[in-house]
């Protein structure tokens, strides 16, 4: 089992639908967890962080589950500028060591 | 408040030879860690330095090596490139010590060096 897993995508929505995207991890000792974003041929940028059951901010929600060992990202009112590759991230232990991404989910949101 | 930086953008390089990428972190993070991104995947942990020193390696080769300088910024070196090596290389930048936290170490990544090697 990979130790990250997302969705394959891609996603194609229109602009204003609400999408949401899965992510899976293995390692449930995992401390941290963060959504992010990046862009065609860019680096990525962080999104969101996820520590406890989850955050929203503005358009975007995060959830975590612990017990399932489960990710989620929910974006409301898609807009064109959502269009970008969703990376989910874990961190798998204490402190400040080494991200583990996902492949990452295509998000397309169309006019 | 300068963010991370990286040089050169891009690179092309031939097999066998020889590359050095840079990075500069973040103001006030003390922290460089080095990621590679093929195509269509997300990236991959390289090593990790802090207080000058390796301090955490993922699953590379010997020929992937790097060093920090005291102002944190950080090099990453390649040799006897092989065309698998072609990739986006990224810099990440983050604090090392939060505390008695284990949470908030978010990494800011740079814009990377697109190295492609023929």
């Amino acid at each position: 089992r990979k130790e990250v897993e997302q969705d394959p995508g891609p996603f194609n929505v229109p602009e204003g639908a609400t999408v949401a995207f899965n992510c899976t991890y293995s390692n449930s000792a995992s401390q941290s967890f963060f959504w992010y974003r990046q862009d065609c041929r860019k680096e990525p940028k962080l999104l969101m962080s996820v520590y406890s059951s989850g955050n929203e901010d503005g358009r975007f929600t995060a959830q975590l589950n612990r017990a399932s060992q489960y990710i989620s990202l929910l974006i409301r009112d898609s807009k064109l500028s959502d269009s970008a590759t969703y990376l989910c991230v874990v961190n798998p232990f204490p402190g400040n060591t080494p991200l583990v991404f996902g492949k990452g989910t295509r998000l397309s949101v169309i006019a | 408040d300068a963010g991370v930086t990286q040089s050169p953008t891009h690179l092309i390089k031939t097999r066998g030879q020889q590359v050095t990428l840079r990075c500069s972190p973040k103001s006030g993070h003390d922290t460089v860690s080095w990621y590679q991104q093929a195509l269509g995947q997300g990236p991959q942990f390289i090593f990790q330095y802090y207080e000058e020193e390796e301090r955490q390696r993922g699953n590379f080769p010997d020929r992937f090596s790097g060093h920090q300088f005291p102002n944190y910024s950080s090099e990453l070196n390649v040799n006897a490139l092989l065309l698998g090596d072609s990739a986006l290389y990224l810099c990440a930048s983050s604090l090392r010590d939060r505390g008695l936290t284990n949470l908030g170490y978010e990494q800011y990544f740079g814009p990377g060096t697109r190295l492609t090697v023929t």
